[in-house]
């Protein structure tokens, strides 16, 4: 398996324009989570998927921000309008949980996101 | 509010020392506890305990689980500058009781040579 696959690996916008950012979980995960990670605030949890689903949306920082996963293999996470604050290092994550345990969880080589 | 602490937030250690990483924490409906180590990239997986007392093993690292106290440790032996990252401790559970981890702030280890 290829692993988690993001894209783009680096984005440099300027601010007000929009961002999307992708993410391929790997096959037959059916849990994904998009994270941000700065060095001030660490590795924050924004939203995350379960079986396509929003579950947990409660750490996107506002309005700006939106995820939305159409299908078992495609996810975006879309910022409009970008600004400074937002630049970070983006990280899709998927997993699969059996039974009542949580499994670890397979990170994707993260979108490093520069807001100028 | 579930949440989860480690210590030290930095350690400097000299090639060959030992370290020990720490990872207290409070989450309802504990499911797991994972530690990751991150380079300049991605988090990648270390260990997943779930049960207190057991060791887990790799090579020089090891971890292990007390569920009564509501910690983990992570030892690492005879370091190398290659252990230099920063090692995250995540729990699975909370009171959504899904597959959502629990991340600490890290801990950021420098081996120097």
């Amino acid at each position: 398996d290829a692993g988690v696959i993001q894209s783009p690996r680096h984005e440099v916008t300027e601010m007000g324009q929009e961002v999307t950012l992708r993410c391929k979980p790997i096959s037959g995960h059916d849990y994904l989570f998009w994270y941000r990670q700065t060095m001030m605030r660490g590795l924050e949890l924004l939203i995350y998927f379960n079986n396509n689903v929003p579950i947990d949306d409660s750490g996107m920082p506002e309005d700006r921000f939106s995820a939305k996963m159409p299908n078992a293999s495609f996810s975006t996470l879309k910022i409009q309008p970008s600004e400074p604050r937002d630049s970070a290092v983006y990280f899709c994550a998927s997993s699969t949980m059996t039974g009542i345990m949580a499994y670890e969880q397979y990170f994707g080589p993260g979108t490093r996101l520069t807001v100028t | 509010e579930d949440k989860v602490v480690q210590s030290p937030l930095s350690l400097v250690v000299h090639e060959g020392d030992t370290v020990t990483l720490n990872c207290s924490y409070e989450v309802t409906n504990f499911r797991s506890l994972l530690w990751y180590k991150q380079e300049k990239k991605a988090p990648t997986f270390l260990f997943m305990l779930t049960s207190s007392g057991i060791e887990k093993k790799s090579g020089r690292l090891s971890s292990i689980l007390d569920k009564k106290e509501l910690f983990s440790i992570l030892n690492i032996t005879a370091t190398q500058t290659g252990d230099s990252a920063v090692y995250l401790c995540a729990v699975g559970g909370g009171s959504s009781n899904t597959g959502k981890l629990i991340f600490g702030q890290g801990t950021t280890l420098q081996v120097k040579p």
